[in-house]
C-alpha cells in the first residue's frame, strides 16, 4: 500500500492568495483526519471526517478554512485568503473504522508558506 | 477539559543510555493513551497504545504503563540507539471516542 498521500508537498504563496491542499487516504479507511503542526502551538487537530461526513470541525481555526471529502479516497484542505499566520505543516491522516482511538497513519505532510 | 502534557525538550543522549519522556493526562472516565514518534521529515507514526488502566504497551523495545491512579503514560527505553532519534508525541481519546488530544512533543537526539 502507498500510504496516505499528500500533495503537494511544499507550497509557497503570498497573503490573500488561496491555498488548497490534497490528501488521499489509505484505500479502506473510512476516518480521515486533518492536523496543523506549528512549533507554537504544536499538533491541532483541525477536522476528521467519517464516512466522508464531517465529524468535528471544531479545530478549524476560522471561516477562511474549509475542508470537503467528496468520496472515499480525496479530501482537500482549502485556505482563502491565506495569511502568514497560516504557515506550518499540515498533515493528513486516515485509519479503519469509526472511533478516532483507532491507529491513525499519518501523510508525509505539506509544508505550507505564506509570504 | 482533556489535555496531554509531556515533558519538554530537547533530549540528548549518548546511545545505550536509559531514557524517560513523561506524558501526564487530564481526562474524565477512562481515555485511551498512545505514544507516536516523528522521525525528521516524515510523518507521526503510532509507536505503542494502551487503552484501559494498568495496560502496559511495547514496541520496538520501547514501553510505557497506562497509571490511572497518577494520571500518567511515560515512555521508557532501556538502551536507546541513534536510530530513535525522533519527536515523540504523547496522546490521548477520550472515553467516548469523540476527541483526540496530541501533546507538545519531546524531541530525542541520541549522540553515538
Amino acid at each position: 500500500d502507498a500510504g496516505v498521500i499528500q500533495s503537494p508537498r511544499h507550497e509557497v504563496t503570498e497573503m490573500g492568495q488561496e491555498v488548497t491542499l490534497r490528501c488521499k487516504p489509505i484505500s479502506g479507511h473510512n476516518s480521515l483526519f486533518w492536523y496543523r503542526q506549528t512549533m507554537m502551538r504544536g499538533l491541532e487537530l483541525l477536522i476528521y471526517f467519517n464516512n466522508n461526513v464531517p465529524i468535528d470541525d471544531s479545530g478549524m481555526p476560522e471561516d477562511r478554512f474549509s475542508a470537503k471529502m467528496p468520496n472515499a479516497s480525496f479530501s482537500t484542505l482549502k485556505i482563502q485568503p491565506s495569511e502568514p499566520r497560516d504557515s506550518a505543516v499540515y498533515f493528513c491522516a486516515s485509519s479503519r473504522g469509526h472511533a478516532i482511538r483507532n491507529e491513525q497513519f499519518f501523510g508525509p505532510g505539506t509544508r505550507l508558506t505564506v509570504l | 477539559g482533556n489535555s496531554v502534557t509531556q515533558m519538554e525538550g530537547p533530549v540528548t543522549l549518548s546511545e545505550e543510555a536509559f531514557l524517560t519522556i513523561n506524558c501526564t493526562y487530564t481526562a474524565t472516565g477512562y481515555p485511551s493513551l498512545f505514544w507516536y514518534v516523528q522521525y525528521p521529515g516524515e510523518g507521526l507514526q503510532l509507536l505503542l497504545k494502551a487503552t484501559k488502566a494498568d495496560d502496559k504497551g511495547s514496541n520496538k523495545g520501547f514501553e510505557a504503563t497506562y497509571r490511572k491512579e497518577t494520571t500518567s503514560f511515560h515512555l521508557e527505553k532501556g538502551s536507546v540507539q541513534v536510530s530513535d532519534s525522533a519527536v515523540y508525541f504523547c496522546a490521548l481519546s477520550d472515553q467516548e471516542g469523540n476527541q483526540f488530544y496530541f501533546g507538545t512533543g519531546t524531541s530525542l537526539t541520541v549522540i553515538p
